[in-house]
């Protein structure tokens, strides 16, 4: 099956100065990449997804980059704020119709520094 | 409703007791995932409902481990003879059929966050 590894753990950041996390996929299969956000209490939300049939897509101030030959993608946010700050999860899947399960990472924790 | 909603929010039990945990989807979503949030780990998948299909519980980690979804709506997982090991946190999440709404991306609920002392 998939296997997701994702990096940093933990990463601190100063306000204004960029983030990027990166995570690596093993399965060929997998074509969809979403990454989500969890604020302490409550639940993933969507924040940006990308498909293997594209390489980079960016929505404001996050963008993720893909590399299928390489089976590794990243979360990229500038600008960063502290309402920034939270646990980050990437995630794959394969395509598959109507199964769509994902594969999580372990997440990362950002922390923006005032 | 306007989101997932899980109920309840906070769990406490004692180790042995039986536990059940409520997820409401969004109306008209047809695939129910639940998944297994460990302290500072990711997400542990545990089963998936899709319409009318047998679910997939691949991922159920034993079988005092147990789920059902009534009506292609509601659904209740169900652990029995709790172990303090299944303290975490589970998410429910729903998807709209496929071409409809969000495309691919997961709505989750707050959690239940289950402690067994």
């Amino acid at each position: 099956g998939e296997n997701v590894e994702q990096h940093p753990s933990t990463l601190s950041v100063q306000e204004g100065d960029s983030a990027v996390i990166k995570c690596t996929y093993s399965d060929s299969a997998s074509n969809y990449f979403p990454w989500y956000k969890q604020e302490l209490g409550k639940g993933p939300q969507l924040i940006i997804d990308i498909r293997s049939n594209v390489g980079e897509k960016k929505d404001q101030r996050i963008a993720v980059t893909l590399n299928k030959t390489a089976k590794h993608f990243s979360l990229h946010i500038t600008e960063t704020q502290p309402e920034d700050s939270a646990v980050y999860f990437c995630a794959a899947s394969p395509d598959s119709g109507s199964a769509r399960q994902l594969t999580f990472g372990s997440g990362t924790q950002l922390t923006v520094l005032p | 409703g306007a989101g997932v909603s899980q109920s309840p929010s906070n769990k406490v039990t004692e180790k042995g007791k039986d536990v059940e945990l409520r997820c409401d989807p969004i109306s008209g979503h047809t695939a129910l995932y639940w998944y297994r949030q460990s302290l500072g780990q990711g997400l542990e998948f545990l089963i998936y409902f899709q319409g009318n299909s047998a679910p997939d519980k691949s991922g159920l980690p034993s079988d005092r481990f147990s789920a059902e979804r009534t009506g292609g709506s509601v659904s209740t997982l169900t652990i029995q003879r709790t172990q303090q090991e299944d303290s975490a946190v589970y998410l429910c999440a729903s998807i709209p059929p496929p071409g409809q709404g969000a495309g691919y991306g997961y709505t989750f609920g707050s959690g239940t966050r289950l402690t067994v002392v």
